[in-house]
């Protein structure tokens, strides 16, 4: 079955850097990858999905790339505050799978000010 | 729009009993799909419910159990509780319809299940 390694597992950088988390995937038929965002005691909150039809998108200052080729999509933050401070999880699902999302280990994030 | 709801928020339970916990999805979404929240395991899928039928179920043993109503609304039934059923329990819903496997699902609150 699929499985979805994330990379690195905590990562903190100074406000106004840039962030990115990487994950890999090993089902070549995985086609949708969301990215979720959990803060402490809240609930997993869509932040970006990309298809595999999509080599890139962004929303404002979030970006996903996708390589399917190499089977890895990233997460890019840009211009990081205090409040992106959170754990980030990747995700990935197949056709085969249904709403089946195979998720990463996570990465916790801290943005110090 | 109202979101994912879940209830009940918390749960203490002892070894041996059985729990019952509820997932009302978004209005309109017709696909129910159940997660565990474990520190050691991540998120993992138990199973997802979609027109009152299991569609899809993951790696989990018979004692996880769900069904789904006829308005959306779906329950999931954990007997004979172990310690190692400590966790938290996500529902996320979706429209369902279509291509089911790339639409976006949408967390609740979670339950939190502690066995004693």
């Amino acid at each position: 079955g699929e499985n979805v390694e994330q990379h690195p597992s905590t990562l903190s950088v100074q406000e106004g850097d840039s962030a990115v988390i990487k994950c890999t995937y090993s089902d070549s038929a995985s086609n949708y990858f969301p990215w979720y965002k959990q803060e402490l005691g809240k609930r997993p909150q869509l932040i970006i999905d990309i298809r595999s039809n999509v080599g890139e998108k962004k929303d404002q200052r979030i970006a996903v790339t996708l390589n399917k080729t190499a089977k890895h999509f990233s997460l890019h933050i840009t211009e990081t505050q205090p409040e992106d401070s959170a754990v980030y999880f990747c995700a990935a699902s197949s056709y085969q799978a249904g709403t089946a999302l195979i998720f990463g280990k996570g990465t916790t994030l801290s943005v110090s000010s | 729009k109202a979101g994912v709801t879940q209830t009940p928020r918390y749960l203490i339970k002892t070894r041996g009993q059985q729990v019952t916990l509820s997932c009302s999805p978004i209005s309109g979404h017709r696909s129910v799909s159940w997660y565990q929240q474990t520190p050691g395991q991540g998120l993992q899928f138990l199973f997802e419910y979609f027109s009152e039928t299991q569609r899809n179920k993951g790696n989990f043993p018979g004692r996880f159990s769900g069904r789904q109503f006829s308005n959306s609304r779906s329950e999931m039934n954990v007997s004979t509780l172990e310690l190692g059923d400590s966790a938290l329990y996500l529902c996320a819903s979706s429209l369902g319809t279509g291509s089911p496997s790339n639409q976006p699902q949408h967390f609740g609150d979670g339950t939190r299940l502690s066995i004693l």
